[in-house]
């Protein structure tokens, strides 16, 4: 099946330091996606960046891509406890159905 | 509120029941989608609607499962015969349909499905 892969799958950090995630996957992607899911909730968007480029930020969020390697990274600068939650990456491919990652737990302890 | 809103939030059934939910996506999103979400799991994409077209469907999707957008509006998912093996999140989102690597999809709460 075409799933994305995220690194780590858990991170325990303090309040105010920065969470990063890797996502790999492994086909040619139109974009990828950055959700956010709160326990037993919906997906939040996040973040999108197109497969032409090669970082985005967006307020605390940073976002990488690199095609060459089938990689993506999300970076969250100075969290909070509010940023706890599962953090996954979604790329799109063909007639744009996304496929996920199994997903990073964030934790901020305050 | 202008979001995606699915209905119902949560449901239990017995194993052999149908079930049905039902998916209201933004108004002006001319696709929508269904995933299905276990836990510990990210979503799986089951199948995807271009207006009343239902255009795509997934492996995951068997012939006991059922999805239409009769006016192009909102959207129905039924389960026949349910399984144990069908308890999960159903998860809605829609989309404009722009092209270009710009497509976001915009998802709902979901139905959290419970087969007894």
């Amino acid at each position: 099946s075409q799933q994305g892969e995220e690194d780590p799958q858990a991170l325990s950090i303090q309040e105010g330091e920065n969470a990063t995630m890797n996502c790999s996957y492994k086909t040619s992607i139109n974009n990828l996606q950055w959700y956010r899911q709160n326990s037993g909730r919906g997906l939040v968007h996040l973040i999108l960046i197109r497969s032409n480029e090669r970082e985005k930020h967006s307020g605390r969020l940073r976002v990488t891509l690199d095609t060459s390697k089938k990689s993506s990274s999300l970076l969250i600068t100075a969290s909070r406890a509010a940023d706890t939650a599962s953090y996954f990456c979604a790329y799109s491919y063909g007639n744009n159905r996304l496929a996920f990652g199994k997903g990073n737990q964030v934790v901020v302890i305050p | 509120d202008t979001g995606v809103s699915q209905d119902p939030r949560h449901k239990i059934t017995k194993r052999g029941q149908n079930v049905t939910f039902r998916c209201d996506p933004i108004s002006e999103h001319n696709r929508l989608y269904w995933y299905r979400q276990t836990l510990g799991q990210g979503p799986e994409f089951l199948t995807y609607f271009q207006n009343e077209a239902q255009l795509e469907k997934s492996r995951l999707l068997s012939d006991r499962f059922s999805a239409e957008r009769p006016k192009g509006s909102f959207s129905t998912l039924e389960i026949q015969r349910t399984e144990q093996g069908d308890s999960a999140m159903y998860l809605c989102a829609s989309s404009l349909g722009l092209a270009g690597g710009e497509e976001t999809q915009y998802f709902g709460p979901g139905t959290r499905l419970l087969v007894l």
